[in-house]
């Protein structure tokens, strides 16, 4: 089994400014692991994903996450914030055996303040 | 746009009642996955099917089931509806093997 922490519930930052949201994982076995927005009133949309390779991963809106396998984590960035950014930020895992059922952190939302 | 869809975006019901919901996948899409969120339980998968058959269950209760039908769109059935059913329910569907979803906007269900 599969679960997620998102260490931050909330997370309020100034435009511009850089931002990181937290996210560390516990798993028995290889996942993948994605990044999910979910704006006010809307659906998820995938942001970014970590699959194989690289561990440093750049997604839509600017943002990026570094995979670190020794810390189980997946931290995702971005340099300079905007207000549009402010939304519900979810980690997810997905093993990369049969099972592709996402297992989803509790969220982290960020809100940016003018 | 995701290009999954899902009806009815809200729905009002009374406890006791049953409701379906309903989702049509991306085209070409053979997994379809449904999804409760709620303020405090947050994201849970409840079921997968793929190509008609059931995959996978999570957390999905004996009051509710689903079915994929053969033109791949899916539908979730819940029963003896509770407050505590209240939520967002998400159908998201995937074509290749990474676990990468693409999710409707959702159908809002609120049980009074």
């Amino acid at each position: 089994a599969q679960s997620v922490t998102q260490l931050d519930s909330q997370v309020p930052v100034f435009e511009e400014a850089p931002v990181e949201l937290r996210c560390n994982y516990s798993s028995s076995v290889s996942v993948y692991l994605f990044w999910y927005v979910q704006y006010p009133n809307q659906g998820l949309q995938l942001l970014l994903k970590y699959l194989s390779g690289s561990t440093l991963v750049k997604g839509i809106n600017g943002f990026e996450a570094e995979f670190n396998k020794s810390q189980t984590s997946f931290h995702l960035r971005k340099p300079s914030v905007h207000i549009s950014d402010t939304a519900e930020y979810f980690c997810a895992v997905s093993p990369t055996g049969s099972a592709r059922q996402l297992t989803f952190g509790s969220g982290t939302q960020l809100t940016v303040l003018p | 746009d995701s290009g999954v869809t899902q009806t009815p975006k809200h729905l009002i019901t009374a406890t006791g009642q049953r409701v379906t919901l309903r989702c049509s996948p991306r085209s070409g899409d053979l997994s379809v996955y449904w999804y409760q969120q709620s303020l405090d339980q947050g994201l849970q998968f409840l079921i997968q099917y793929y190509n008609g058959e059931e995959r996978a269950k999570g957390n999905i209760l004996e009051r509710f089931s689903a079915q994929q039908f053969p033109d791949l769109h899916s539908e979730l059935n819940l029963s003896s509806l509770e407050l505590g059913d209240s939520a967002l329910y998400f159908c998201a569907s995937s074509q290749k093997n990474t676990g990468e979803l693409f999710f409707g906007e959702g159908s809002r269900l609120t049980v009074l």
